[in-house]
């Protein structure tokens, strides 16, 4: 199986920072990487499919980037609405599974 | 627009069995697969499973095959999950999602609002 780590488990940053997060796969998954925001007590949001696809709706803020087993999610310019838990999730076995990573909770400094 | 209304919250005794729905509305519901997933509290998100609303093809967590069925139900444009054999580390909200497009690997554009399974005894 697939395994999904993501580093770090939590930051805290200010507004106005930019963040970076960054998901390793076990063995390459090329571009079959999605990200998505999850705020306490609601469902997760797609944020960025394919590794580096904006999905609609999304602010630009938001963008990802890599290939293979490495994989960053980059916040420019950190909004108090963007404090919320990141997970990463890879597709690149679909069926059977969509594993995603442990999460990163980004909090206010 | 696309949505997916789940049922309500439920209260289980371990052991008991557990069924949830989830209602889609806003798209040919043949079209597209629904995927179910779980997170415990405070935990991360547990991908479940999948059901195809065209065939009803099936894949699961193997970790929870055999407790785990989905179904739908293309007449009312409803899925359904139901957990078997339930234990305390079950009690998590559950989430149906669809995917985002007709690609498998563009992720999980649509959620239902989730659905909290407690299981105490």
């Amino acid at each position: 199986d697939i395994q999904m780590t993501q580093s770090p488990s939590s930051l805290s940053a200010s507004v106005g920072d930019r963040v970076t997060i960054t998901c390793r796969a076990s063995q390459s998954i090329s571009n079959y990487l999605n990200w998505y925001q999850q705020k306490p007590g609601k469902a997760p949001k797609l944020l960025i499919y394919t590794a580096s696809s904006l999905q609609s709706g999304v602010p630009s803020r938001f963008s990802g980037s890599g290939s293979g087993t490495d994989f960053t999610l980059t916040i420019n310019s950190l909004q108090p609405e963007d404090f919320a838990t990141y997970y990463c999730q890879q597709s690149y076995r679909t069926p059977p599974g969509f594993t995603f990573g442990p999460g990163t909770k980004v909090d206010i400094k | 627009q696309v949505q997916l209304v789940q049922s309500g919250a439920e209260v289980k005794k371990p052991g008991a069995s557990v069924k949830v729905s989830c209602k889609a509305s806003g798209y040919s519901f043949t079209t597209y697969g629904i995927s179910w997933v779980r997170q415990a509290p405070g935990q991360g998100l547990e991908w479940m499973g999948w059901i195809s609303a065209y065939n009803g093809n099936t894949n699961y967590a193997q970790e929870l095959q055999g407790r785990v069925t989905m179904t739908t139900d293309t007449s009312t444009s409803t899925a359904y999950m139901e957990l078997r054999s339930l234990r305390s580390d079950d009690t998590a909200v559950y989430y149906c999602a669809r995917k985002r497009s007709d690609y498998d690997y563009e992720g999980l554009g649509y959620w239902g609002q989730g659905t909290l399974v407690t299981v105490s005894s």
